[in-house]
């Protein structure tokens, strides 16, 4: 059971280049998220999805956008890196959110926009 | 003020100390308390849920002050693997989507 899996571990992009962060989880999980965590801040909510073709805004959408066209994949896409989007990115999901569920992490990328 | 609050740290304690850390939440309608554990480098995972009257799994025990809006996590007989960093997270609910707030986290570091 694999889980919740991110691609790439790993990136080192420069400023203006694009590049999609893929999640991917085999839980059958409905809600899936995707957070950016800074040095000694915590995890902030990028975007959210609650189901497939569904998606909304977190508290830092910027600069990214998403898109959920099945219920296990939903990747991240960076248009126009720039440097504030240097961090380490984790994707997450739960089976619901009525009582609140636990949330699986994927094992996180760590993005470098220089 | 901050939505949850936490003291970085670290807490520098012994192998066998029991240690405690306090998180304060700003959201007095929140419903849902947790707290992660989190590896260096490594993706956040549930350490344990806190409930009202407060819960135990074996050498943790969580505590919710709901008056005065803050979560404990005690750690009894400090092994060298608790070295980690501990994440309080609290619910909000934001235009109808049950959102985690995660704190900045509580490093721990275990010593021989």
């Amino acid at each position: 059971n694999a889980g919740v899996t991110q691609t790439p571990k790993f990136r080192i992009l420069k400023i203006g280049q694009s590049m999609t962060l893929q999640c991917a989880q085999d839980m059958n999980h409905n809600y899936m998220y995707w957070y950016r965590q800074d040095p000694g801040m915590g995890l902030k909510l990028i975007y959210y999805s609650v189901g497939a073709g569904i998606t909304d805004k977190g508290e830092v959408p910027n600069g990214y956008n998403v898109s959920r066209s099945t219920t296990e994949d939903f990747p991240l896409r960076l248009e126009l890196a720039a440097p504030s989007q240097t961090s380490v990115y984790f994707c997450a999901s739960s089976p619901g959110q009525g009582r609140f569920k636990k949330l699986f992490f994927g094992s996180g990328t760590q993005l470098s926009v220089l | 003020r901050k939505e949850v609050e936490q003291d970085p740290g670290p807490f520098n304690v012994p192998e066998g100390a029991t240690v405690a850390f306090n998180c304060t939440y700003s959201n007095s309608a929140s419903q849902s308390f947790f707290w992660y554990r989190q590896d260096c480098r490594k993706e956040p995972k549930l350490l344990m849920s806190v409930y009202s009257s407060g819960n135990e799994d074996g050498r943790f025990t969580a505590q919710l002050n709901r008056a005065s809006q803050y979560i404990s996590l005690l750690i009894r007989d400090s092994k060298l693997s608790d070295s980690a960093t501990y994440l309080c997270v609290v619910n909000a609910r934001e235009a109808g989507f049950q959102k985690l707030v995660f704190g900045t986290g509580t490093r721990l570091l275990v010593s021989p």
